[in-house]
């Protein structure tokens, strides 16, 4: 059974900095692996997608790389602002069969302070 | 705007009550997913249809919960005689695997379910 794990699960970071959030998987054989943001008592935003054959990708401020054969995954947010302030999940999609559900962590909390 | 939509977006019932929710897709989106969210935990994947073919439940899934897309468009959740422990935000999603990113997966914003 695919497990994913988000450290850490909570970060407050002052404005201007650059960080990383770590997500990691326990079962190598994904199709691909999405980051999201969620807003509190909001729906998801995808963020980036990557590829099993990718190892990354990037869009404006964000970087997001997989390392599948060790099972894990990075989102370097860069230059963070107070709106970036919220919960980052990430999600594996399997690659075996019809399955197409996403298994999610359980998030990590930001907080980008002024 | 032509994302995911949900309907409602809050709905408070009490115990032992039924529940339908609602979920319009992205037009031509085939896939159609449905996911739970339970408070400070990541979603859980209910079920997912195909057109309106249902492939995959989750055993998550007990039997008072059901799922259609009778026209693959939109879709349906009811559950039957609600349980505290349903509280939670009920979140869709729809994709289209030949087109864009990879089947990537847009989501709704949700449907928070409070049952007292």
């Amino acid at each position: 059974k695919q497990e994913v794990t988000q450290i850490p699960a909570a970060l407050s970071v002052p404005e201007g900095e650059n960080l990383v959030l770590n997500c990691s998987f326990t079962d190598s054989a994904i199709y691909n692996l999405q980051w999201f943001r969620q807003d509190p008592g909001k729906g998801l935003t995808s963020l980036l997608l990557i590829q099993s054959s990718q190892r990354e990708q990037t869009s404006g401020r964000l970087n997001a790389s997989l390392d599948k054969s060790s099972g894990r995954s990075t989102l370097y947010i860069a230059a963070s602002q107070p709106g970036d302030s919220a919960t980052y999940l990430c999600a594996v999609r399997p690659r075996n069969g019809t399955a197409s559900k996403l298994t999610f962590g359980t998030g990590t909390r930001l907080q980008v302070t002024l | 705007d032509t994302g995911v939509s949900q309907d409602p977006r809050h709905k408070i019932t009490k115990r032992g009550q039924n529940v339908t929710f609602r979920c319009d897709p992205i037009s031509e989106h085939n896939r159609l997913y449905w996911y739970r969210q339970t408070l400070g935990q990541g979603p859980e994947f209910l079920t997912y249809f195909q057109n309106e073919a249902q492939l995959e439940k989750s055993r998550l899934l007990s039997d008072r919960f059901s799922a259609e897309r009778p026209k693959g468009s939109f879709s349906t959740l009811e559950i039957q005689r609600t349980e505290q422990g349903d509280s939670a935000m009920y979140l869709c999603a729809s994709s289209f695997p030949f087109r864009g990113a990879y089947n990537e997966q847009f989501f709704g914003p949700g449907t928070r379910l409070t049952v007292l």
